[in-house]
């Protein structure tokens, strides 16, 4: 079975960083690439980054509202994925979800079909 | 950025009887690989989205048949032929012919 759960949510202050963490089981992580999506209270959805498998280069890209501040990694010994996220502003604030890639024949990323339970994320003063 | 529109934005659906949901890209989701990367999602209230249908009309493991996706290009379209319960929450779409992931704005579905 597939799972993903989130770690590593909580209160932090404006300015200051937080790394998420999401630990898997039941797949092959190395094969597979990572997105992030965060959803902010009573609002829809919102994709943060991305992070290929390590096969193909594991190359991340991030939307345009976090680049520079927030940084996907992996350690696929561990199947875990991280987003570590700096210079947190009060509008970060959302339940962050880690969720699984299934790749293209192109190898490029196509839809989510697994999500953790999501952490929550207060950036806050 | 591609920017995903869904109408309505709410539905109110007697059980047993159909309901649909648009989504209009602002630009073709046709990939170079001549695939079309358009996927729906099911967030039920206090929990993760779950994938319902992926390149457009594929449903995925689990999903029962009676829903359905359609479309080409810029138009597409979920459909639940026959609207029960345990279907009430909020749907979106979501383009991929961009690694730079757009979501609609969510469809909120209850029951009458």
């Amino acid at each position: 079975e597939v799972q993903l759960v989130e770690s590593g949510g909580g209160l932090v202050q404006p300015g200051r960083s937080l790394r998420l963490s999401c630990t898997t089981s039941g797949f092959s992580f190395g094969d597979f690439g990572m997105s992030w999506v965060r959803q902010a209270p009573g609002k829809g959805l919102e994709w943060v980054g991305f992070i290929g498998s390590t096969a193909y280069g594991g190359t991340t890209e991030y939307a345009a509202s976090v680049k520079g501040r927030f940084t996907i990694s992996r350690e696929d010994s561990k199947s875990v994925a991280y987003l570590q996220m700096n210079s947190l502003r009060t509008e970060d604030t959302a339940i962050y979800y880690c969720t699984r890639e299934e790749m293209s024949p192109i190898a490029a990323p196509i839809y989510f079909d697994f999500w953790g339970q999501g952490t929550l994320v207060t950036v806050s003063s | 950025e591609i920017v995903m529109t869904q109408t309505p934005l709410s539905l109110s659906v007697t059980p047993g009887q159909p309901a649909s949901i648009s989504c209009k890209s602002s630009q073709s989701l046709l990939h170079s690989d001549a695939r079309t990367y358009l996927s729906w999602y099911l967030q039920k209230s206090g929990q993760s989205p779950q994938l319902l249908i992926y390149e457009v009309s594929n449903r995925f493991s689990g999903v029962p048949d009676r829903f359905s996706g359609s479309g080409s290009g810029t138009d597409f379209t979920l459909k639940i032929s026959r609207v029960e319960a345990e279907d009430v929450g909020v749907y979106y779409c979501m383009q991929s012919r961009s690694v730079f992931r757009t979501f609609g704005q969510g469809t909120k579905v209850e029951i009458k």
